[in-house]
């Protein structure tokens, strides 16, 4: 079993829907947990970090994190084709900050 | 300014050349890491550096040689690879202090081993 799971996809969904992106762990000692967005042949970029459990809410985008279910979601409310891109899952210990375990990444098509 | 650039954009050699990749960055980090990415999967770890010292190195094959000659730049050197090391490599950088998950990816060197 991965530590992080996170469904491939791909996901297709009309401009203005709102997305719903998540992952599971397995690893109760994650702490720190990321998302990020790339785009084809280009780098990650972070777009949103939470440590331990909880919302944050930035723009469009939203991440939650549910400690007790180990499980976080990314939702993107009025999504643009913009928007259309591989979505990473990442999470970190306190202790092992520096690697990140990433998810396997879901890819994200926003059709107009 | 969260930018991290690297050089070159694209790189084509032979399994008998040496080559090497850079990596640059003026905010102030003081770890970075190299990642090694592989079509439709995610990133993998190959070296992290804090501090300009080495701290982690993922068992790497000894045909990749990191450097880093001063906090902001980062070497990679590559020398006698294999067509499987045909790769998108990725450089990022975070806080020394704290936040060390807090990652920035610079936008990647594509490399073709022939």
């Amino acid at each position: 079993q991965k530590e992080v799971e996170q469904d491939p996809g791909p996901l297709s969904v009309p401009e203005g829907a709102i997305v719903s992106l998540n992952c599971t762990y397995s690893n109760s000692a994650f702490q720190y947990f990321m998302w990020y967005r790339q785009y084809s042949r280009k780098g990650p970029e972070l777009l949103m970090y939470t440590y331990s459990s909880g919302n944050k809410e930035d723009g469009r985008f939203t991440a939650q994190v549910d400690k007790s279910s180990k499980y976080i979601s990314l939702f993107i409310r009025d999504s643009q084709p913009s928007d259309s891109a591989t979505y990473l899952c990442a999470m970190s210990s306190i202790q092992g900050a520096q690697k990140l375990v990433f998810g396997q990444g879901t890819r994200l098509t926003i059709n107009p | 300014d969260t930018e991290v650039t690297q050089t070159p954009k694209h790189l084509v050699m032979g399994m008998t050349n040496k080559k090497s990749l850079k990596c640059e960055q003026h905010m102030g980090h003081r770890a970075m890491y190299w990642y090694k990415q592989k079509a439709k999967k995610p990133p993998e770890l190959m070296f992290v550096y804090s501090y300009e010292k080495l701290s982690i190195n993922e068992s790497v094959p000894s045909r990749f040689s990191p450097e880093c000659p001063n906090s902001s730049l980062l070497n990679l050197h590559l020398h006698a690879l294999q067509p499987e090391d045909s790769a998108l490599y990725l450089c990022a950088s975070s806080s020394g202090q704290g936040r060390t998950y807090e990652q920035y990816f610079g936008p990647g060197t594509r490399l073709t081993v022939t």
